[in-house]
């Protein structure tokens, strides 16, 4: 089983509705775990940080966690034409080792 | 601050030869990661550091490759000798490890092309 898994797509939303990004982990004991957006031959950049089970909002993105599902997911509302790029899930090991793994990312494309 | 700073942007060698990578890591942080990227494997942690010491080097692929912290403000990646399959991005990152694990902030890449 890989440490972070998600769904490579492509995913393909309408302009103007949610887009829905979902990650998965092994480490039962990660604490924190990061949403890094990575657009076409550039370095990927965090968006989005979560650390307690729920949601977190900041603008038009959602993350939500579930550590007892080990689950995380990304909500996007109101997607633009901008948002059209692959979506890393991060997540840092609870031991002392401190790595951060990234998910092989989604792509997402958002038509007009 | 500028960011993590990585050179040289593009880099194209011939199989055999030695390619260095350089990285300068945000000031104060005390996390670096090597990872590199291609569209099959996606983005793959080769080592990280902490506090200028290798911490986990799994991710190396072979002997080829070797990396150095000489310091808090300075790392290298090494290829020696390039083959045409270690053509990848090869992103540096840096973080400011506490108690909770903080996010890694990216440089803009090298694109290794072995030719």
């Amino acid at each position: 089983q890989k440490e972070v898994e998600q769904n490579s797509g492509p995913l393909s939303v309408p302009e103007g509705a949610i887009a829905s990004l979902n990650c998965t982990y092994s480490d039962r004991g990660s604490q924190s775990f990061f949403w890094y957006r990575q657009y076409s031959g550039k370095s990927p950049e965090l968006i989005m940080s979560i650390y307690s089970n729920g949601d977190k909002e900041d603008g038009r993105f959602t993350a939500q966690l579930n550590k007892a599902s080990q689950y995380v997911s990304l909500l996007i509302r109101d997607s633009q034409p901008s948002d059209s790029a692959t979506y890393l899930c991060a997540v840092p090991g609870y031991s002392s080792a401190s790595k951060i793994i990234f998910g092989s990312g989604t792509r997402l494309s958002i038509r007009p | 601050d500028a960011g993590v700073i990585q050179s040289p942007r593009h880099e194209v060698t011939e199989m055999g030869q030695e390619v260095t990578l350089r990285c300068k890591p945000i000031s104060g942080h005390n996390s670096l990661f090597w990872y590199r990227q291609t569209m099959m494997r996606g983005l793959e942690l080769l080592i990280y550091f902490n506090n200028n010491v290798p911490i986990d080097d799994s991710g190396m692929p072979e002997d080829r490759f070797s990396a150095k912290m000489p310091n808090a403000s300075f790392s290298t990646l090494k290829i020696q000798p390039s083959e045409p399959r270690d053509s990848a991005v090869y992103f540096c990152a840096s973080s400011k490890k506490t108690t909770m694990n903080t996010e890694a902030f990216f440089g803009q890449g090298t694109r290794l092309t072995v030719v």
